[in-house]
Order: structure tokens, then C-alpha cells, then sequence
């Protein structure tokens, strides 16, 4: 069955960056886009960015372009996001989201990781 | 930034129909075919419940059904019921390659 597995949650001082990890299984890893969405405590969806495991291409949000970068490591069958100088905004759970056909629909979703960015 | 604007909160009685609009979804200039619907249920990853703006995934009750009017695009949940509490988002295109969520509505069953 698909199943996306997301690495445990972090805990970073503002100014850190940070990695979270979101492993595939049950599918052709080339063959799906992935997107990655986060969610304040409280707060609504944020999308932040997509990856093609099989081109390697990359979109991102305009709010938050320049810090994030999605990549892939297709042995593995993950997909990174990393994001960089964190401050206490982006204190989140972040998921990440199988594209069914390419058209913004997420049809599998990754369990969540808690990213708290304290001092 | 595109915006997608939904009513914070939404209630029905049981049986009854319930809307929820989500206004700009347009505005970057997608189609209905961008457009996807999402519930969520307290401390649980969002679940799609419409793609390609009306169709259902498999699994997906037919209570649920999609519709659009100028630049907004609605979910009607039909014959409400109390496991259809949750929180629903849309989504849709924000320029090429991009994507936003709506501001999130919270259907109570009452």
C-alpha cells in the first residue's frame, strides 16, 4: 500500500536550518510529484513547494522561495525538504503530499513532522 | 500572493446541506481543473475529498460535490452527518507550478 514516511520532530534556535525527510513505498517513486504543506499550531495549510522525483524540477511558494529547497534522493526513495534561517514562524507541522495527477491533488499524505523553532 | 477566502465556520443540523465557498480561485488565473478539496480532522493529515474541482476520489462519499460561479468555487456536503465535522480547505492553482490552500472552514454538526 502507499505509504509516506516522515523522519520525528526537531527542535531548532532561531537562525538554524532543518531537514525533514518524507520516504515512499507502495508506488513508482518517478512516477508522482511530491509537495510539501505546513501548518502552524492552530493555523491553517500553507503549501510550500513541489519536487519531481523524475525530472528533479521545483516549484516553490513566492513567501518562501530562497529558504526552502525540496530534493530527492531516488535511491532511497525520499524527498528532503530543507529550509534554512528558521525563526519562531516556522514552528509547524509539516507534511509531505503525493500529487495524484499533477493538478494540485494530494492523494497520500505523509503522518507530520513538529519542527519548534525556540530560543 | 493569490488568497482563498472561506467562512470560518460552517454548521448544519443532520440531514440538512451545508456550503462552503471558497472566493479567488481564479485569480492567478487556473481553471476548475486546479481545484481540490480537503477535510481535516483534529491532529490528523488533511484527507482529499474532491479533485479536478467536482470529482470524487474512490472511497469518497457522493455526499460530497463541487461546483464553481465566477471566480468562486464551493463543496456542498449533502445529508450531513456528525463524522463529517472537521475542517475543510480548498485549493488551487497560484500561478504556474504553484499552489495556495484556502483560509480554512470548520464544519460543525449540531
Amino acid at each position: 500500500q502507499v505509504q509516506l514516511l516522515q523522519s520525528g520532530p526537531e527542535v531548532r534556535t532561531p537562525g538554524a536550518s532543518v531537514k525533514v525527510s518524507c520516504t515512499a513505498s507502495g508506488y513508482p517513486f518517478f512516477k508522482y510529484g511530491v509537495s510539501w504543506v505546513r501548518q502552524a499550531p492552530g493555523q491553517g495549510l500553507e503549501w510550500m513547494g513541489w519536487i519531481s522525483p523524475f525530472t528533479g524540477n521545483t516549484y516553490y511558494a513566492e513567501k518562501i522561495q530562497g529558504r526552502v529547497t525540496l530534493t530527492t534522493d531516488t535511491a532511497a526513495r525520499t524527498v528532503y525538504m530543507h529550509l534554512t534561517s528558521v525563526t519562531s514562524e516556522d514552528t509547524a507541522v509539516y507534511f509531505c503530499a503525493r500529487e495524484m495527477q499533477g493538478y494540485g491533488d494530494y492523494d497520500y499524505w505523509g503522518q507530520g513532522s513538529l519542527v519548534i523553532v525556540s530560543s | 500572493q493569490s488568497t482563498l477566502t472561506q467562512p470560518a465556520s460552517v454548521s448544519g443540523s443532520p440531514g440538512q446541506s451545508i456550503t462552503i465557498s471558497c472566493a479567488g480561485a481564479f485569480s492567478a488565473g487556473g481553471s476548475f481543473t486546479l481545484v481540490s478539496w480537503y477535510q481535516q480532522r483534529p491532529g490528523q493529515a488533511p484527507k482529499l475529498i474532491l479533485y479536478e474541482g467536482d470529482k470524487r476520489p474512490s472511497g469518497v462519499s457522493d455526499r460530497f460535490s463541487g461546483s464553481k460561479s465566477g471566480n468562486t468555487v464551493s463543496l456542498t456536503i449533502s445529508w450531513l452527518q456528525t463524522d463529517d465535522e472537521g475542517d475543510y480547505y480548498c485549493c488551487s492553482s497560484a500561478g504556474v507550478g504553484t499552489y495556495v490552500f484556502g483560509s480554512g472552514t470548520e464544519v460543525t454538526v449540531l
